[in-house]
């Protein structure tokens, strides 16, 4: 197994860009979410999904967007990149009765 | 979910046992509390859980007091590459893992 595949490691965009964040994940869970890190800080959640075809919004869900049309894919969507969204992102997985969720070794966004 | 609170940075020497405290007063009866760990800014690694009783895995060892307002996470022996952020999350089992990381403890060790 894989576990949680993102790609890409790394991105730069300038501001206004637009880019998709991939998340893969091969375990067959039912939740996945995307995580934000900025620099010394803890990690904030962005989206959430239940299964496919559902999917919620955590703290930070301004200027993102997400779909889940498969249970193994959950892209993250940047519309219109600023500055702000210059972070670490991370892709994560769990069963839908478990708290142990598996990471991404995540996507190192600037924009600039 | 319970809020936590933990001390932002910890020093342990190579080999020797690191215990790091988690204080989580608010926590309510069907809230487990569960340890993650970042090393070096690579995404966080799941280390254990318990709910009431103490714990112990290949990696750690968790101690929860009686009533169940603090917890310590053990490492019986550190080693250079335990130096991470540890995290202390508490929160319902079951339902999803939507909680949100807080600021953790950064552990160094050193030889």
């Amino acid at each position: 197994n894989a576990g949680v595949t993102q790609t890409p490691k790394f991105r730069i965009l300038k501001i206004g860009q637009s880019m998709t964040l991939q998340c893969a994940q091969d375990m067959n869970h039912n939740y996945m979410y995307w995580y934000r890190q900025d620099p010394g800080m803890g990690l904030k959640l962005i989206y959430y999904s239940v299964g496919a075809g559902i999917t919620d919004k955590g703290e930070v869900p301004n200027g993102y967007n997400v779909s889940r049309s498969t249970t193994e894919d959950f892209p993250l969507r940047l519309e219109l990149a600023a500055p702000s969204q210059t972070s670490v992102y991370f892709c994560a997985s769990s069963h839908d009765r478990e708290i142990e969720a598996f990471f991404g070794q995540g996507t190192r966004l600037t924009v600039v | 979910d319970a809020k936590t609170t933990q001390p932002p940075s910890m020093d342990c020497a190579e080999g020797r046992a690191a215990n790091l405290p988690c204080n989580h007063s608010t926590i309510s009866g069907n809230e487990y509390v569960y340890w993650y760990r970042q090393i070096h800014s690579q995404g966080p690694q799941y280390i254990i859980h318990g709910l009431k009783n103490n714990e112990t895995n290949e990696m750690a060892s968790l101690i929860i007091t009686e009533d169940r307002k603090s917890s310590t996470l053990i490492l019986p022996h550190a080693t250079l590459r335990d130096t991470a952020v540890y995290y202390c999350i508490v929160r319902v089992r079951g339902g999803g893992f939507k909680t949100i990381f807080g600021a953790g403890t950064r552990l160094f060790v050193k030889a």
